[in-house]
């Protein structure tokens, strides 16, 4: 489903480094959502947005921070990247007028060296 | 906040057989609670959902159960088919923040 694009698909970064995940939508929905996942664990929250200035963070959001640049894209960044991030990494987007349910992107998977 | 258990964490059934997967939740308020499926490599996508005021939903071969009193809902699939294999995820959103909170995920293996 092209209508939610995350780049890029595969990253490998070292520790420490900066590095920004990305996630555009042509769906028109208001709310987007990162969510990481790991085997074993699910699918966690990271931080969610219901529209441009609205930012909240999620379960997990301890290393992370987030930047809503506009209706259709919601950027995730990692401050300082640690192995422990090393994840795969889901943007999801929905319209609770429309119901209540989420449109994934294709994924990033990032490992922390 | 929403807590949601998922279980079993893995499941084989054969061919043919039913499948059953269930989720408990900690927050009485949630009102929806969907099920998504994870093929392997590709992203999750929602195979049915259920609102709180609706007990049983099914769509040909699955369905979904709601038992608020317990705050428990499950996921059947009935004539498994090897290509049912893949991750289940169960989630329940609470009320009007509606996030969604995601169990742990099943791996279901239908074997041929």
């Amino acid at each position: 489903d092209a209508d939610v694009t995350q780049t890029p698909r595969n990253r490998i970064t070292k520790t420490g480094k900066r590095i920004m995940l990305e996630c555009s939508q042509t769906k028109g929905h208001d709310r987007m959502y990162w969510y990481r996942q790991d085997p074993g664990l699910g699918l966690r929250l990271i931080y969610y947005s219901f529209d441009v200035k609205d930012i909240n963070k999620g379960e997990i959001s301890d290393g992370y921070s987030v930047s809503r640049q506009a209706q259709a894209k919601f950027s995730l960044s990692l401050e300082s990247a640690i192995p422990n991030q090393t994840a795969l990494y889901f943007c999801a987007t929905s319209d609770p007028g429309r119901g209540q349910g989420y449109t994934f992107g294709s994924g990033t998977r990032l490992t922390v060296v | 906040g929403e807590n949601v258990e998922q279980h079993p964490s893995t499941l084989s059934v054969q061919e043919g057989d039913s499948a059953v997967i269930k989720c408990t939740y900690s927050d009485s308020a949630s009102n929806y609670f969907p099920w998504y499926k994870q093929e392997l490599g590709k992203r999750p996508q929602l195979i049915i959902d259920i609102r709180s005021n609706v007990g049983e939903k099914k769509d040909q071969r699955i369905a979904v159960t709601l038992n608020k009193t317990a705050k428990h809902f499950s996921l059947h699939i009935t004539e498994t088919q090897p290509e049912d294999s893949a991750v289940y995820f169960c989630a329940a959103s609470l009320g009007s923040a509606r996030q969604l909170t995601f169990g742990s995920g099943t791996q279901l293996t239908v074997l041929p």
